[in-house]
């Protein structure tokens, strides 16, 4: 089954603690991206990936750091969370000349 | 920058009812138009998508149409029903052919009995 999944779907944490959010396809998607959802501000981007080595920041990339090492997985990197970044998380993947973006099911950060 | 602004929620309709959720875009070039949708407890999913100027779209009975002479987008849908409650994003890709989506702060629906 065509997917992307996201781990942990739920994480609550301290202020300081570096934490991972790990992001994975299997559509041999050439492009990767992670959004926050918050409430009255929609999605915003955070960082993207246009193919393995290459990534770039999006609207809101303070305090997040990401890498692409494989084609298939995008983590997600808080070196040290603040209460501002709780927030509902989602990576997205696409196709470099598709249309439409498959999202993951979402994680949870709280920080306290 | 590029922008989409939609109505704001929370939308409440009795089943059957005429839905229209308003979305209107920044007019910067031609970009491609989405409308995704949001089920409780999952992540987003594509309901439909224009990608030129009069273009339709249209899914599970939803249709949006591109109307460039009033960067419209609206979402509507003859007669809702109670599996119909989410919330629904609109969406613009750049038009520079970019992967970026920016999206709308999204529509909830709640659809009652």
């Amino acid at each position: 089954e065509a997917q992307v999944t996201q781990n942990p779907r739920y994480l609550i944490t301290v202020t300081g603690k570096k934490l991972t959010v790990t992001c994975s396809q299997n559509m041999n998607h050439e492009y990767m991206s992670w959004y926050r959802q918050d409430p009255g501000l929609g999605l915003r981007q955070i960082y993207y990936s246009m193919n393995v080595e290459v990534t770039d920041k999006g609207d809101v990339p303070e305090g997040y750091k990401v890498s692409r090492k494989e084609k298939r997985n995008f983590p997600l990197i808080l070196e040290s969370p603040s209460p501002n970044q709780t927030s509902l998380y989602f990576c997205a993947s696409m196709k470099r000349e598709g249309h439409e973006q498959y999202f993951g099911p979402g994680t949870r950060l709280t920080v306290t | 920058g590029d922008s989409v602004t939609q109505m704001e929620g929370p939308v409440t309709l009795s089943e059957e009812a005429f839905l229209t959720i308003n979305c209107t875009y920044t007019a910067t070039g031609y970009p491609s138009l989405f409308w995704y949708v949001q089920y409780p407890g999952e992540g987003l999913q594509l309901l439909l998508k224009a990608t030129k100027a009069d273009d339709k779209g249209s899914n599970k009975g939803f249709e949006a149409t591109y109307r460039k002479e009033t960067t419209s987008f609206h979402l509507e849908k003859g007669s809702v029903q109670v599996s119909d409650s989410a919330v629904y994003f609109c969406a613009r890709r750049g038009a520079g052919g970019g992967n970026k989506l920016t999206f709308g702060t999204g529509t909830q629906l709640k659809v009652e009995l």
